[in-house]
């Protein structure tokens, strides 16, 4: 299965940009980058996903290499409220349909 | 408020006994998950449905079954085959099965723990 590497924790400053870096260095062509977080004892929030392009939606933004073997996620201002654990997760074809490999997250802290 | 439900937040249950986790959802999503969650870890796929009266094994589907009977519903049993069941149980769901490319919808989870 294709694998995603994270830092284990980061930490930023309230109203500062984040910037979270994934690899994905095993990457095939038809996989999909996407991005979740989740708080304790609740269930993973969708935030963004993409393929070759950067895409910006209204929780952030995410910047994919141009090899696709690495991608950042962008908070553009961090709250409080940002802090969670966020997942880096390829979307790969499984049997005629697909799933998400979900690895072990970035723990983001936001200080006041 | 359209979403997913999952029932009981907490649930407690002896070893040696078959136990049977709720999930419902009102999004009209075609596409169901579980997904288990253990402390400090990402996610791991046990079963998926696609459509109604079909499913498929995921990852770690030894221990656990499922029925898809209807398209708002979507329970997991844990049965006492399951060598390790404590755990955080997630159902989530998404318009269709393009998994590669679609976007999840969670519910808040069901915590089970075994003893």
């Amino acid at each position: 299965d294709a694998k995603t590497t994270q830092p284990n924790s980061m930490e930023s400053n309230e109203e500062e940009p984040v910037h979270l870096p994934c690899n994905h260095s095993t990457i095939s062509g038809t996989d999909y980058i996407h991005w979740y977080r989740q708080l304790p004892s609740q269930g993973p929030e969708y935030v963004i996903h993409g393929l070759t392009s950067n895409v910006n939606n209204r929780m952030a933004s995410l910047a994919i290499a141009e090899d696709r073997k690495s991608s950042t996620l962008i908070l553009h201002r961090a709250t409080l409220r940002d802090a969670a654990v966020y997942y880096c997760i390829l979307g790969v074809i499984y049997n005629q349909g697909g799933k998400l490999i979900f690895g072990q997250g970035t723990e983001l802290s936001v200080k006041p | 408020d359209g979403g997913i439900t999952q029932s009981p937040k907490y649930l407690f249950r002896k070893e040696g006994q078959n136990v049977t986790l709720s999930c419902e959802q009102n999004l009209n999503h075609d596409a169901m998950y579980w997904y288990r969650q253990d402390p400090g870890q990402g996610l791991r796929l046990i079963y998926y449905s696609q459509i109604v009266n079909d499913f498929q094994k995921g990852d770690i589907a030894e221990g656990y079954s499922v029925s898809r009977e209807k398209k708002e519903s979507f329970p997991l049993t844990v049965t006492s085959a399951q060598k390790n069941p404590t755990a955080f149980y997630l159902c989530a769901s998404s318009i269709t099965n393009r998994g590669q490319n679609s976007p999840l919808h969670f519910g808040n989870g069901t915590r089970l723990t075994v003893t």
